[in-house]
């Protein structure tokens, strides 16, 4: 498809459980941007690539994120030990600089 | 204080209302300006982007007050189809990494 990608769409995880979420950019895009939305409020940043370098990563909430980027296209959000607060939908979203296209997100649950 | 912010709402107007609303911003810094849409439980999609001298598309306008430091979106004649959320979002001018803060969003409902 043209469009951003992310796998899965949803997630439940136990607390204390390790979760993967993927990421497909446009073909091309450079830049590439995880948001976590929580109900009732806007995306709110996390990281930022540009190609394979991650260039930012001010927004990610505690060392149990992480995320990677290694072939400048796919990029992986990793959480580890999932907490209930981790609970949110995990948006990405490419830029060839100017506009931001959004993929579908992932909607994680933690129980 | 957040650096964008919004009335949640809900604003509830009949079809063919006009409807405005405003999002105020902290840093004065900040570049660009955009208006995104998010349908319930979909992804953000770009609506407009804002320009200083503000511009319209259809039935949407966008304006800009850098001295204000606010950014704001008119519907006219809003349609059944125009229920959403409306996010604003800010693209910081100190950061070169692009990143956009977004307000919480406003919620439109257009009643029949």
């Amino acid at each position: 498809g043209a469009g951003v990608s992310q796998s899965p769409r949803y997630k439940v995880a136990k607390r204390g459980q390790d979760v993967a979420l993927r990421c497909d950019p446009i073909s091309g895009h450079v830049s590439l941007f995880w948001y976590q939305q929580a109900l009732g409020q806007g995306p709110e940043f996390l990281t930022y690539f540009q190609n394979e370098a991650q260039l930012d990563k001010s927004g990610l909430p505690s060392d149990r994120f992480f995320a990677e980027r290694p072939e400048g296209s796919v990029s992986t959000l990793k959480i580890q030990r999932t907490q209930q607060e981790d609970s949110a939908v995990y948006l990405c979203a490419s830029s060839l600089g100017g506009e931001q296209f959004f993929g579908p997100g992932t909607r994680l649950t933690v129980l | 204080r957040k650096e964008v912010e919004q009335d949640p709402g809900p604003f509830n107007v009949p079809e063919g209302a006009t409807v405005a609303f405003n999002c105020t911003y902290s840093n004065s810094a900040s570049q660009s300006f955009f208006w995104y849409r998010q349908d319930c439980r979909k992804e953000p999609k770009l609506l407009m982007s804002v320009y200083s001298s503000g511009n319209e598309d259809g039935r949407f306008t966008a304006q800009l007050n850098r001295a204000s430091q606010y950014i704001s979106l008119l519907i006219r004649d809003s349609k059944l189809s125009d229920s959403a959320t409306y996010l604003c979002a800010v693209k910081a001018g100190s950061s070169n990494t692009g990143k956009l803060i977004f307000g919480q969003g406003t919620t439109l409902q257009v009643k029949p």
